[in-house]
């Protein structure tokens, strides 16, 4: 169980092209959605944090007009990056959790983001 | 506040020999603890994981990892290294669930 998914899993785009990625879980609600980027060799950079219903939380030095996010429903969350750019090519990781996961988060598989 | 100290970016070993990842955090309340394995263009899976009851947590692929409380410690150890574990490990701390800090990252190679 608690498996979440991305999708796509890579992306090339042209520079000023708007980009969707979508984070699921599958199978359970995920009342809380967060989504990190990743920099080769470098950790994880939780970007905002998302509640169901609700607007995202970003975290400071994060463009929330750059990077839209929606969590429209308890299984699926979108990040749109907008207009991007070569140095918005990175690794976008989402994870997800639940009213019943103990505080744990469960991760996607990533997408891999490439501007050119 | 809360925070991660991975000592070691790099850590090499023999096929065969142990392993040892170190995690430190700093932590005002009780945390829950977690390791990650991290293999080239994918996410994170999770090794194991540490909430409350015993200290000594045993993980999947033969890893675990003991909390110390008094030391701050969450070290992964493995006792025989294999070629399939080569990849990046994470150590992240939460109290909450919704904050989670993760460490930078050690980055494990196998040598046959």
């Amino acid at each position: 169980g608690a498996v979440v998914s991305q999708h796509p899993s890579r992306v090339i785009c042209k520079s000023g092209t708007s980009v969707k990625i979508e984070c699921r879980s599958l199978d359970f609600q995920a009342t809380t959605m967060f989504w990190y980027r990743q920099f080769p060799k470098q950790s994880l950079m939780l970007m905002a944090t998302s509640n169901e219903g609700s607007k995202a939380t970003y975290e400071q030095g994060v463009e929330k007009d750059k990077f839209l996010i929606n969590h429209a429903s308890l299984t699926l969350s979108t990040l749109t990056v907008t207009s991007a750019h070569p140095e918005d090519s990175s690794f976008y990781i989402c994870s997800a959790s639940g009213a019943v996961q103990d505080n744990e988060q469960f991760f996607g598989p990533g997408t891999r983001l490439t501007v050119l | 506040a809360q925070s991660v100290t991975q000592l070691g970016s790099h850590v090499s070993v023999s096929e065969g020999a142990l392993v040892l990842l170190r995690c430190n955090y700093s932590s005002s309340v009780p945390p829950y603890l977690f390791w990650y394995v991290q293999y080239p263009n994918q996410g994170l899976q999770l090794l194991l994981k540490y909430t409350t009851g015993a200290t000594l947590v045993k993980g999947i692929n033969g890893f675990e990892a003991e909390f110390k409380k008094s030391e701050t410690s969450f070290h992964l150890t493995k006792p025989s290294a294999h070629m399939s574990d080569a990849a990046e490990y994470f150590c992240a701390v939460t109290s909450t669930g919704n904050q989670f800090y993760f460490g930078t990252g050690t980055s494990l190679t196998v040598i046959p």
